[in-house]
């Protein structure tokens, strides 16, 4: 089955505690994108990726980083979490960039 | 930055009935991607339409039509024939073909109400 699979699913840590937010897809898609959903503030890109080893800073980057070591995978990398990262994130992956983007089914991240 | 706007945070319709969400975008760029997703109750983003600019026909899915303004950067989408599962959140979203970013708007909390 084509998807997206995102771990864990859900996750509560303690403010400094580096945490890993995998992502893996199975569709050989070039594009991925890691978004962070918060209230009344939509969907919001974190980063994106071209291709493997190409990677770039979306619109809230800030506290976050991401590689790209092969095609199918895309990890998030909070090295220091803080209360404000506190958020419902999505990956995402798409096989031409502007085509429609398929979503992981989203992680639940609390940080106390 | 590019914006995408949606005017109207929540809106219900009777099922049955007819409904349209606005959005607006701010661009500066003549060729670019248009989508409205659908998140529901259990919070999957699902694509519901997607429209290239520069095809001047608006995009159909069934009972998901839109209503796309170039010259008003508007980006309406039409719900037909509500039915209950359509209750949902619905995120207007946009990307440039230059660019490689992608840009949703707040969402409208749409409720169908039998």
């Amino acid at each position: 089955e084509a998807q997206v699979t995102q771990n864990p699913r859900y996750l509560i840590t303690v403010t400094g505690k580096k945490l890993t937010v995998t992502c893996s897809q199975n569709m050989n898609h070039e594009y991925m994108s890691w978004y962070r959903q918060d209230p009344g503030l939509g969907l919001r890109q974190i980063y994106y990726s071209m291709n493997v080893e190409v990677t770039d800073k979306g619109d809230v980057p800030e506290g976050y980083k991401v590689s790209r070591k092969e095609k199918r995978n895309f990890p998030l990398i909070l090295e220091s979490p803080s209360p404000n990262q506190t958020s419902l994130y999505f990956c995402a992956s798409s096989f031409l960039r502007g085509g429609e983007q398929f979503f992981g089914p989203g992680t639940r991240l609390t940080v106390l | 930055a590019q914006t995408v706007t949606q005017s109207q945070p929540e809106m219900s319709v009777q099922e049955a009935e007819t409904v349209t969400l606005s959005c607006t975008y701010d661009t500066s760029e003549s060729n670019y991607y248009l989508f409205w997703y659908k998140q529901p109750p259990s919070r999957q983003m699902i694509l519901v339409i997607r429209q290239e600019a520069y095809k001047q026909q608006n995009a159909t899915e069934n009972r998901f039509s839109v209503n796309f303004q170039k010259a008003a950067k508007s980006f309406s989408l039409k719900i037909s024939d509500s039915q209950l599962g359509d209750t949902a959140m619905y995120f207007c979203a946009f990307m440039e073909n230059t660019g490689n970013q992608f840009y949703f708007g707040t969402g409208t909390s749409l409720t169908v109400i039998p």
